[in-house]
């Protein structure tokens, strides 16, 4: 029940493609679903966050799809850029309690030039 | 910005011996939390500290301790370096809305 599943766990696109990245939760109690960047070398760095009560939440060129009903949630990057190539983890929390986040596995994103 | 830091970005131990990995945050976060990160595992939960002096174990405690003395310093601690224990080391520390701020890393190699 705490588990998060993401997938892929690797990602390839084209420059301008639009990359998706899924992850589901199963424990209803989450309320804070966040999504982290990761460069090589570098400690993750959150990127957009959601909250059960609305389905979509856009921050420049990503946005969050959320599914409560079937408890799944979705990074998109439009207009995919090179520099967008990083690790990106999903997250699932519950904001009162004990605050610990279940992450996902990660995805290894590649944007070809 | 928040800041977290974290005392080293590499270091390299011999088994056996006891470890320190220190963690600094500017924020006044009553939350601090310790992961450790692996390839194809994700980042996992060690300990995690939701105010001075108090702790909580994560998901894989064992052979790790904790120390958090003042509000903006939460230490972790390898009582006896053990080579399985070579990992990428993350700090965070919750803000007020449950976003969690990440440090540097510290990559750990124990030979």
């Amino acid at each position: 029940q705490q588990q998060v599943k993401q997938s892929p766990q690797s990602l390839i696109v084209q420059k301008g493609g639009i990359p998706i990245i899924n992850c589901a939760y199963e424990n209803t109690a989450f309320d804070y679903f966040p999504w982290y960047q990761q460069f090589p070398g570098k400690g993750p760095a959150l990127l957009i966050a959601i909250r059960p009560d609305v389905s979509e939440k856009k921050e420049g060129r990503f946005t969050i799809s959320f599914n409560k009903s079937a408890k799944q949630f979705s990074l998109h990057i439009m207009d995919s850029q090179p520099g967008d190539s990083a690790t990106y983890f999903c997250a699932a929390s519950m904001t009162s309690g004990t605050y610990k986040y279940i992450f996902g596995t990660g995805t290894r994103l590649k944007v070809l030039a | 910005d928040v800041k977290v830091t974290q005392s080293s970005r590499y270091l390299v131990k011999r088994t056996g011996e006891k470890v320190f990995l220190e963690c600094v945050q500017d924020m006044d976060h009553e939350n601090m939390f310790w992961y450790r990160q692996d390839p194809g595992l994700g980042l996992r939960l060690i300990y995690f500290s939701y105010d001075v002096k108090m702790k909580e174990k994560g998901d894989i405690p064992e052979g790790y301790s904790v120390s958090r003395e003042k509000k903006e310093r939460f230490s972790l601690i390898l009582e006896s370096a053990s080579t399985n224990q070579t990992s990428m080391y993350l700090c965070a520390s919750r803000g007020l809305i449950g976003e969690q701020f990440f440090g540097p890393g510290t990559r750990l190699t124990v030979l």
